[in-house]
């Protein structure tokens, strides 16, 4: 049983350019969570997302983020005109429909760089 | 809002049991308490969930006193491979839920 998958795992942009991040949920998991995660820092919560609905984007910085958990296919983090500020770890979890966020499970991360 | 709080860093030898403890004042009736270990480059990892008094699994314990304004995980017999950074997760099931991870303990195990 896969565990949730994260693409690309490393992700270079120039400043002004777009950057999307993927991810995967476990199987059977339906429920979605993105986080960030600054050098030496701990992780913030950004958004929460179940099939076509976000739930709590209460983490979201309210320009140039997005984020979709469309019917079909994974979980996109959009970053639009992405800033030096933008660098760091995106991590994404997810859980079970039974779960509101009890017990996530994340994956590896997307380590994005902006030049 | 709860807020969590934990030490910055922990030193152990091998062998030892080790206790971290996370601080979450504000803590509402409802919320779950949520334990992470992360190694460098890596996502975090699921180590243990409660909500109450004592919870047991086969890698760590977890310890939430009556008024649950902290909980402390416990790591028996610490080896080389439990450096990692811990983080406690708690889970506020009031409203909307919200998502609020400790600031995180380095742990180094010494040999």
């Amino acid at each position: 049983n896969a565990g949730v998958m994260q693409n690309p795992r490393h992700l270079v942009r120039r400043r002004g350019q777009e950057a999307r991040l993927r991810c995967s949920p476990m199987k059977g998991h339906s429920h979605v969570y993105w986080y960030r995660q600054l050098p030496e820092e701990g992780l913030k919560f950004m958004v929460y997302l179940q099939k076509e609905n976000i739930i709590d984007e209460s983490g979201m910085p309210k320009e140039r983020f997005s984020a979709e958990f469309p019917k079909e296919g994974p979980s996109i983090l959009r970053i639009q005109q992405v800033v030096r500020g933008d660098s760091a770890a995106y991590f994404c979890a997810s859980s079970p429909p039974s779960s509101q966020g009890e017990t996530q499970y994340f994956g590896p991360g997307t380590r994005l760089l902006v030049l | 809002l709860a807020k969590t709080t934990q030490p910055i860093s922990m030193d152990s030898y091998e062998g030892q049991e080790v206790n971290i403890t996370c601080s979450h004042n504000n803590i509402a009736t409802n919320d779950y308490i949520t334990w992470y270990q992360q190694f460098p480059s890596q996502g975090p990892r699921f180590i243990i969930q409660g909500y109450k008094t004592k919870v047991t699994n086969e890698v760590a314990s977890l310890f939430i006193p009556a008024d649950r304004k902290s909980s402390t995980l416990s790591l028996p017999r610490v080896s080389l491979s439990d450096t990692a950074v811990y983080y406690c997760l708690v889970v506020m099931t009031s409203g909307t839920y919200k998502y609020i991870f400790g600031t995180g303990t380095r742990l180094k195990v010494l040999a």
